[in-house]
């Protein structure tokens, strides 16, 4: 069983460059989010989609656009990268979006904008 | 709006000793959830326990235990005698229902050295 996989695992990116994130689950839930974390700031969220075919912005959305297609994926853009989206990003999905699920979270990408 | 407090950034600590990480909450919503998630040095992100807030009773696994109290809106999450394994990032997080669902708000997280 995989959970919840991303790729790529680590990348390094020139500034101004269009990158995607990509996030496939195998275990049909509906909520999924994309966390970033930071040293000092813990995780915060950046989008979240409660079901297929709707998504919402977290704390931390400016430079950031999702979709969500289908169940199963949840793909994170950034369209011009710039040095302050240097971060670890966590793709995360809970059953259901109902506050007492907990979330699976994926491996990371390590992102590093030069 | 919601807050997480983890104060203590790192800890560290000789192997048996036990450990104590803060964490302190605000919240307006009266039905919430409270979850500690365990970060190795690997990175992945494992999650270790979810408290609704109805529920103030401690809970204890194994070496692990936490005391829950709404009078002081804290989570406490204590290691008896740690281990080396231990080592790791522990973050604790909060969700509520009437506005976030299950969209976690992360402490800053704690750093959690246990040396032989």
């Amino acid at each position: 069983i995989a959970g919840i996989t991303q790729a790529p695992t680590s990348q390094i990116l020139a500034a101004g460059r269009r990158m995607t994130l990509r996030c496939t689950q195998d275990m049909r839930h509906n909520a999924m989010y994309w966390y970033r974390q930071d040293l000092g700031l813990g995780l915060r969220l950046i989008h979240y989609s409660n079901t297929a075919g709707t998504t919402g912005k977290g704390e931390v959305p400016d430079g950031y656009s999702v979709s969500r297609a289908n169940t199963d994926d949840f793909p994170l853009t950034l369209a011009s990268a710039v040095p302050s989206q240097t971060s670890v990003y966590f793709c995360a999905s809970s059953d259901s979006p109902g506050s007492r699920t907990e979330a699976f979270f994926g491996q990371g990408t390590r992102l590093t904008v030069v | 709006a919601q807050k997480v407090t983890q104060a203590q950034t790192e800890i560290s600590v000789v192997e048996k000793e036990d450990v104590t990480l803060d964490c302190v909450y605000e919240t307006r919503d009266t039905t919430y959830y409270l979850f500690w998630y365990k970060q190795p040095p690997s990175g992945e992100l494992v999650f270790l326990i979810r408290r609704n807030s109805f529920d103030e009773q401690n809970e204890i696994s194994g070496r692990y235990s936490w005391n829950f109290q709404k009078s002081t809106s804290s989570f406490n999450f204590t290691i008896t005698a740690s281990q080396v394994v231990d080592s790791a990032v522990y973050f604790c997080a909060l969700s509520e229902r009437r506005t976030s669902g299950s969209r976690l708000t992360f402490g800053e997280g704690t750093q959690l050295t246990v040396n032989p």
